[in-house]
């Protein structure tokens, strides 16, 4: 069965410091995309960052950079020098050929920056 | 460049009354998919559609729910009769190809509440 797993329901992180959001998966099918969502307080789901079961290279987009892990089914989001605007919840989601080609979404991490 | 668009952004009703929830998905992109958002359940996969034809339902909760996708650029999510256990936020995305490199595109959503 295919699963994604977030484990932790609230992050704090002081402003302009990293943070690792965790994202673990379960799924038989070779071929796979993760990604990552933002949803603000105001409610949108933005797209933040794909990473390929293929890519043999870290996925980055500016201050986002995925850490795949995939002999642990891991793919991390770590987010550089946080910002207040940064705070929001954040999914993780996978999708694949053996799920249909749906995108199923993990549980979430809130993510609080300090000033 | 539009993005996904979804209406109304709010709808009040009562229960037992019939709601219909749209979105336009982006120009181009094949596949639409309809997603329900609770505090209690997540992110939940309603249906999905690949071409305009729909594609899996399974996660549609029961005959009270219907969707329908006349066309690649219009989708209606109904409602007949609703509850108030159907309150929630109501997200329609869309993404350019049917494979599990292609990431959602989300619309702004629609905050459903039933009275």
């Amino acid at each position: 069965a295919q699963k994604i797993t977030q484990t932790q329901p609230g992050m704090f992180v002081q402003e302009k410091e990293a943070v690792t959001l965790d994202c673990t998966y379960d799924t038989s099918d070779p071929s796979y995309g993760l990604f990552w969502y933002k949803q603000p307080s105001s409610g949108e789901m933005i797209f933040l960052i794909y990473q390929g079961s293929y890519d043999q290279q870290n996925a980055t987009e500016g201050r986002y950079s995925l850490n795949f892990q995939k002999a642990r089914k891991s793919a991390n989001l770590v987010i550089s020098a946080s910002q207040l605007g940064d705070s929001a919840m954040y999914f993780c989601a996978m999708r694949s050929d053996t799920g249909g080609f749906k995108t199923i979404f993990g549980a979430g991490t809130r993510l609080f920056v300090k000033a | 460049d539009a993005g996904v668009i979804q209406s109304p952004r709010h709808e009040v009703t009562e229960m037992g009354q019939e709601v219909t929830l749209r979105c336009k998905p982006i120009s181009g992109h094949n596949s639409l998919f309809w997603y329900r958002q609770t505090m209690m359940r997540g992110l939940e996969l309603l249906i999905y559609f690949n071409n305009n034809v729909p594609i899996d339902d399974s996660g549609m909760p029961e005959d009270r729910f219907s969707a329908k996708m006349p066309n690649a650029s219009f989708s209606t999510l109904k409602i007949q009769p609703s509850e108030p256990r159907d309150s929630a936020v109501y997200f329609c995305a869309s993404s350019l190809k049917d494979t599990y490199n292609s990431p959602l595109h989300f619309g702004n959503g629609t905050r459903l509440t039933v009275t």
